[in-house]
């Protein structure tokens, strides 16, 4: 099954400074990668997502890209904020990759990102 | 609209009881998950439906059960508590599974066993 890595665990940064949050991933077959964003004691929330046929996409402060030969897709976040202080997933999903026609999200293990005043 | 919600928040319980989980959406989704979420293991999938009256398994359903009998809502049942089932549970839930459709996540449900 598909296998998704996440690096780093943790990772500070001063306000206004770019954050970069790496994942990688072992099905090739994967053709959806969502990043998410959860605050405490919420559950996650879609940031950003990627498809299989693009490399790169951005909104406002975020982008994403994706590197299928290599495997490996990453968040940026530039300019950032004490808000953007959260946990980060990545995921990977095959479309209709459960029974029934389902979307299988395998995650990434978070990366817990802080934004220094 | 409420989006996803969960019930309860929190919950203690001791070692071979039992309870469910109720998760019920407002966005008329076809598509609800049941993930469980420990640390440094991400979210991981239980038990998914693909429509009213059916239920299948994810990745780790053992211990588990479930039920969709009405579209909106989607429960998740332990018959039998294990300290191992000590985690924070996530309900999702999609309008469809054509496209990439977005997972829509409720706030969670924290389980202690004991």
């Amino acid at each position: 099954g598909e296998n998704v890595e996440q690096h780093p665990s943790t990772l500070s940064v001063q306000e206004g400074d770019s954050a970069v949050i790496k994942c990688t991933y072992s099905d090739s077959a994967s053709n959806y990668f969502p990043w998410y964003k959860q605050e405490l004691g919420k559950g996650p929330q879609l940031i950003i997502d990627i498809r299989s046929n693009v490399g790169e996409k951005k909104d406002q402060r975020i982008a994403v890209t994706l590197n299928k030969t290599a495997k490996h897709f990453s968040l940026h976040i530039t300019e950032t904020q004490p808000e953007d202080s959260a946990v980060y997933f990545c995921a990977a999903s095959i479309l209709g990759g459960l029974t029934g026609g389902g979307n299988k999200l395998t995650f990434g293990t978070g990366t817990q990102l802080k934004v220094e005043l | 609209n409420a989006g996803v919600t969960q019930t309860p928040k929190f919950r203690v319980l001791k070692t071979g009881q039992s309870m469910t989980l109720l998760c019920a959406q407002d966005m008329n989704h076809e598509y609800m998950y049941w993930y469980r979420q420990d640390p440094g293991m991400g979210l991981r999938l239980i038990h998914y439906s693909v429509g009213e009256g059916t239920t299948a398994k994810g990745e780790v359903p053992d211990g588990y059960n479930v039920s969709r009998l009405k579209k909106q809502n989607f429960l998740l049942g332990l018959e039998s508590a294990a300290p191992s089932q000590t985690s924070v549970y996530f309900c999702a839930s999609t309008r469809t599974s054509g496209g990439f459709e977005t997972q829509y996540f409720g706030p969670g449900t924290r389980l202690l066993v004991l």
